[in-house]
């Protein structure tokens, strides 16, 4: 267990629907990181926020956005889904520069089924 | 610049054989050099990782080979065994603006026969 948790497990929905998943670093991680991994593919870096504020951008959709709370968690938005979006959805969290690990903890991730 | 090049793409090996995934970068300013191994279905998981000022390190049969003037860094997976069998990413970390930036290779499906 990382320590890192997601929210749904699993998420079936129709094209053109909204849907949010949450993520809950570990323990004192201020960094949050998305990454979307499609069948059989590598992980494709989506948006890290820093203790609240958005720090990097990689092949994230317009359609897709993301906070991260006062409270660290984090949620990301996908809207106008289409079939393409269908994939695993994976969460990570790392501790601040100077901590005693860089290591980056992944979250069990959320398998998203777009019909 | 910000590539990290993993070869080979797919893997298979006997069981009590040698595993070894190789992955290349160009950036001479990471200073963090992870490898997750991921199961079906899971989150990747952190295995082994080196900073650039060591040459090797072991832990059980997992062993990570770095050469920082080729800019390469290699996973050595010694007695393979079915278990093992699942995809590697290697990864490679700049630290910037007072957190993290990972890079991550494409990844190695490794199948071992038992």
């Amino acid at each position: 267990d990382s320590g890192v948790t997601q929210t749904p497990k699993h998420l079936i929905t129709a094209t053109g629907q909204r849907v949010t998943l949450r993520c809950s670093p570990r323990s004192g991680d201020l960094s949050v990181y998305w990454y979307q991994q499609s069948l059989d593919q590598g992980l494709q870096f989506l948006i890290q926020y820093y203790n609240g504020e958005e720090r990097a951008k990689g092949n994230i959709l317009e359609r897709f956005s993301a906070q991260q709370f006062p409270d660290l968690h984090s949620e990301l938005n996908l809207s106008s889904l289409e079939l393409g979006d269908s994939a695993l959805y994976f969460c990570a969290s790392s501790a601040p520069r100077g901590a005693a690990t860089d290591t980056q903890y992944f979250g069990p991730g959320t398998r998203l089924t777009v019909l | 610049q910000q590539q990290v090049k993993q070869s080979p793409q797919s893997l298979i090996v006997q069981k009590g054989g040698i595993s070894i995934i190789n992955c290349a970068y160009e950036n001479t300013a990471f200073d963090y050099f992870p490898w997750y191994q991921q199961f079906p279905g899971k989150g990747p998981a952190l295995l082994i990782a080196i900073r650039p000022d060591v040459s090797e390190k072991k832990e059980g049969r997992f062993t990570i080979s770095f050469n920082k003037s080729a800019k390469q860094f290699s996973l050595h997976i010694m007695d393979s065994q079915p278990g093992d069998s699942a995809t590697y990413f290697c990864a490679a970390t700049l630290t910037t603006s007072g957190t993290y930036k990972y890079i991550f290779g494409t990844g190695t499906r490794l199948k071992v026969l038992a």
